[in-house]
Order: C-alpha cells, then sequence, then structure tokens
C-alpha cells in the first residue's frame, strides 16, 4: 500500500493568519491527491482533487499544489470555520490511503 | 444536493457480523458513481473498506477482503456494508462516500466528493 505522511499532525493558528500543510507519498503518485475537511459530528469535505483543483462551493483561500510524492495544502487567511482536521488521500492505486491528519487549531 | 446517511447499531458484541446502511438521496444509487465505506479508529486512522457499483462490482480493501461484503439496494437506494467476526480492533466511526465516475482517461472511484456523517460502532461484550 502507498503510505502518506503529513506534516505537522497538529498546528496552532490565529484567525488571518496563514498556515500550510504538508503531505508525502511512499511514491510517486503524479497528481492523484485529494484534501479533506473533517469536523466533528458532520460529513467530511472534500475540498481539493487533483492535488490542485478546487472543489466547488470551496472558498478560494484554500488552496493546493504539489506532484509526484510531494503536496501541500494551504489556507491563505484562516477563518473560524476553519478550524478543523485535514486529511490527505492518494487516489493512484488501491486501496486509496490516507495521512494520519493534521489538525488545525486556535 | 446528494446526501447519505449511515445507519445501524452503535454496540455489536465481538465475534458478530457488523451490518450498516447507507440512505442515498438528492442522487440515485444507479447513477454512475463507485458507493464507498471508510472508517476511522483511533489505532489506525483512516481506512478505506471498499465500494461496490450499481451493476454489484465490488473491489475490497485486502486487509479485510475476508470478511467484508457489501450490497446495493435499488429499490430502497441504498447500499449497505457487512463485517463478520468483529473484533475490538473493529471499533471505529463508519462512513459511507460516493466516490466519482471512471472515464477512458481517469478513473475517479476513490475520490470521495459526498460523505455521510457517520455511525460510530463500538465492539464490545
Amino acid at each position: 500500500d502507498i503510505q502518506m505522511t503529513q506534516s505537522p499532525s497538529s498546528l496552532s493558528a490565529s484567525l488571518g493568519d496563514r498556515v500550510t500543510i504538508a503531505c508525502r507519498a511512499s511514491q510517486s503518485i503524479y497528481n492523484y491527491l485529494n484534501w479533506y475537511q473533517f469536523k466533528a459530528g458532520q460529513a467530511p469535505k472534500l475540498l481539493i482533487y487533483d492535488a490542485s483543483s478546487l472543489q466547488s462551493g470551496v472558498p478560494s483561500r484554500f488552496s493546493a499544489r504539489g506532484s509526484g510524492t510531494d503536496f501541500t495544502l494551504t489556507i491563505s487567511s484562516v477563518q473560524p470555520e476553519d478550524f478543523a482536521t485535514y486529511f490527505c488521500q492518494q487516489s493512484y492505486n488501491m486501496p486509496p490511503t490516507f495521512g494520519q491528519g493534521s489538525k488545525l487549531e486556535i | 444536493q446528494v446526501q447519505l446517511q449511515e445507519s445501524g447499531p452503535g454496540l455489536v458484541k465481538p465475534s458478530v457480523t457488523l451490518s450498516l446502511t447507507c440512505d442515498v438521496s438528492g442522487g440515485s444509487i444507479n447513477d454512475t458513481n463507485w458507493w464507498n465505506w471508510v472508517r476511522q479508529s483511533p489505532g489506525k486512522g483512516l481506512e478505506w473498506l471498499g465500494q461496490i457499483y450499481r451493476t454489484g462490482s465490488t473491489n475490497y480493501n485486502p486487509s479485510l477482503k475476508s470478511r467484508v461484503a457489501m450490497s446495493v439496494d435499488k429499490s430502497k437506494n441504498a447500499f449497505s456494508l457487512k463485517l463478520n467476526s468483529v473484533t475490538a480492533a473493529d471499533t471505529a466511526v463508519y462512513y459511507c462516500a460516493r466516490g466519482g465516475y471512471c472515464s477512458s482517461t481517469r478513473c475517479r472511484d476513490t475520490e470521495f466528493d459526498y460523505w455521510g456523517q457517520g455511525n460510530l460502532v463500538t465492539v464490545s461484550s
């Protein structure tokens, strides 16, 4: 299975800060990389697909880049509703696998 | 707006079969999408369990292949998961999620664009 490693596992930010989360794959996954936002008690949300494409309805303060093995998710100006846990996931090979998550806290 | 909702027991005893259903609204189980199950546990993080297509075709995670089965119920616009011989290690929040379609150029079956809110299942005697 392809191993996905995220860093940091947790990070603190203030409103308006710019934050970046990294994700590394154990082998090349080209651009088959997705990012999700998880909040307790809510349905998880797809933010980014194809490594850098913004899912419909997702605010433009979210952006992502990368290809091959190294990827990043950036929030340009953190808003109150962004405090959540973020996961990367590869959809290149079966079985799809996820990173361990990065928790964004105030 | 597509919505998914898991239903099933919150507590199951060890060695029994865990059964969950995902009701789909705002869309059809007959669409050209793959329907997936993912679980989240403190020990293993997020783990993909498997997927099913409208035709009944399935793909399962090899780590669970011998214990898992999925089915589609077109009359109820729903799909289901069965996991047998459960142990405490199967305690998790179970999510259903919609995957995309497959074209000649790219298969998006494991890009999960809609999810349910999750169903916590605890395995304990």
